[in-house]
């Protein structure tokens, strides 16, 4: 499967633990994104990467939440001393970020997501 | 602010029916907008790009600034179209901003 794959794909944790997910994008892909989804809610943004570099980060992105990507290759999104307000879809997602024609054309293919539960 | 609005969380109609998916967003530049479709039990995926202009699976969305719309319609709905359907908007690079989506369900 070359598609982008997620690990774990489900965690249950108690309130206060730290979990790290991992995501692994399309091998040729520079870019990494990592959304959070809530039941009834569109995914929505958490921070991005473009190779290692971490260029935007969202508010939503709590001092707890950590994101690296050391390699430019996969990432790892660190959640510490969790709460039960972080349960949630988690989503990465990678693209190509191309420029042709001074247009930057950069379609996100996502993975099946981590499904935290904190209880 | 960037903003995509989907105002039905449900939408049912018949086998072969008309389908239309409504999608409006608020963004005063010019952003691309794109419908990606979650069937059951497997990831998000893109379905079109308003600067693709292309059908795919029957689907097509237009873009009208002057509403700043991008509603998704099929001319048919089949049952495999039961999903759950995102609009999505972007700025030239920056992340996606969803819809909270709509659930389509394709009655036989």
């Amino acid at each position: 499967d070359t598609g982008v794959s997620q690990n774990p794909r489900h965690k249950i944790t108690k309130r206060g633990q730290n979990v790290t997910f991992r995501c692994d994008p399309i091998s040729e892909h520079n870019r990494l994104y990592w959304y959070r989804q809530t039941l009834g809610q569109g995914p929505e943004f958490l921070t991005y990467f473009q190779n290692e570099a971490q260029l935007e980060k969202s508010r939503l992105l709590s001092d707890r939440f950590s994101a690296e990507r050391p390699k430019g290759s996969f990432s790892t999104l660190e959640i510490q001393r969790t709460e039960q307000g972080d349960s949630a879809m988690y989503l990465c997602a990678s693209s190509l970020s191309i420029m042709a024609s001074g247009l930057s054309t950069d379609t996100q293919y996502f993975g099946p997501g981590t499904r935290l539960t904190v209880l | 602010a960037q903003r995509v609005t989907q105002p039905e969380k449900l939408l049912s109609v018949f086998k072969g029916a008309p389908v239309e998916l409504k999608c409006n967003y608020s963004y005063s530049g010019s952003p691309e907008l794109f419908w990606y479709v979650q069937y059951s039990r497997q990831r998000l995926q893109l379905l079109l790009r308003h600067i693709s202009r292309e059908s795919i699976k029957g689907f097509t969305a237009d873009l009208n600034k002057g509403e700043t719309s991008f509603h998704l319609k099929k001319p048919f709905a089949q049952e495999e179209d039961s999903a759950m359907y995102y609009c999505a908007l972007k700025r030239r690079n920056t992340p996606l901003v969803f819809g909270k989506g709509t659930r389509l369900s394709v009655i036989a």
